[in-house]
């Protein structure tokens, strides 16, 4: 089957462009998560849903930034006046149930804010 | 303070030589998760491993192995016979608690480089 899905795979804005990420977790996952992953670190948490549910949206750096899963399967990450800060990889993952712990993740979009 | 410490930013390696990744994780809750994942230059993650914090056993899977040292707060992952196809970069990752939906906290990554 189809693992996660992201698009666009590259994206360029211009600073105080608003952009959108989506991600399409396989099919039948309850739970996703959305990362951002600077230029040589560690992916770092954004927000999660267990279906159409934010639970937690504790790691988003700032209220420019907004996710949402109106239906429970695709999410899409918005980002508002992008600033360059910003640039970086956001990777989706998806998990088969709430109390399923493997995350499995998308290619990911690389955003630069220029 | 950093939960998860990679301590080895960059390792090359020679095709065949084994080589070990460290990871020191830090955690005030019993229960807890640890992870490896693999991150290819294609850039998808791809899952390796989870062991629980009550399961100290080691694991094998092919050329993989695991030590989970709940003594030293330590998860080191060993590669034997390394290959090209090896080089990437590796992330241990831990998550706390036992409830749904828990974030993965991740070291800054190791990477791997496997030379012919």
């Amino acid at each position: 089957g189809a693992g996660v899905s992201q698009s666009p795979r590259y994206k360029v804005a211009k600073r105080g462009q608003d952009v959108a990420l989506r991600c399409d977790p396989i099919s039948g996952h309850v739970s996703l998560f959305w990362y951002q992953q600077a230029l040589g670190q560690g992916p770092e948490f954004l927000t999660y849903f267990q279906n159409e549910a934010q639970l937690d949206k504790s790691g988003l750096p700032s209220d420019r930034f907004f996710a949402e899963r109106p239906e429970g399967s695709v999410s899409t990450l918005k980002i508002q006046r992008t600033q360059q800060e910003d640039s970086a990889v956001y990777l989706c993952a998806s998990s088969l149930a709430a109390n399923a712990y493997e995350q499995y993740f998308g290619p990911g979009t690389r955003l630069t804010v220029t | 303070a950093q939960k998860v410490t990679q301590a080895q930013t960059e390792i090359s390696v020679v095709e065949k030589e084994d080589v070990t990744l460290d990871c020191v994780y830090e955690t005030r809750d019993t229960t807890y998760y640890l992870f490896w994942y693999k991150q290819p230059p294609s850039g998808e993650l791809v899952f390796l491993i989870r062991r629980n914090s009550f399961d100290e056993q080691n694991e094998i899977s092919g050329r993989y192995s695991w030590n989970f040292q709940k003594s030293t707060s330590s998860f080191n992952f060993t590669i034997t016979a390394s290959q090209v196809v090896d080089s990437a970069v590796y992330f241990c990752a831990l998550s706390e608690g036992d409830q749904a939906g828990t974030a993965l906290i991740f070291g800054k990554g190791t990477t791997l480089s496997v030379s012919s």
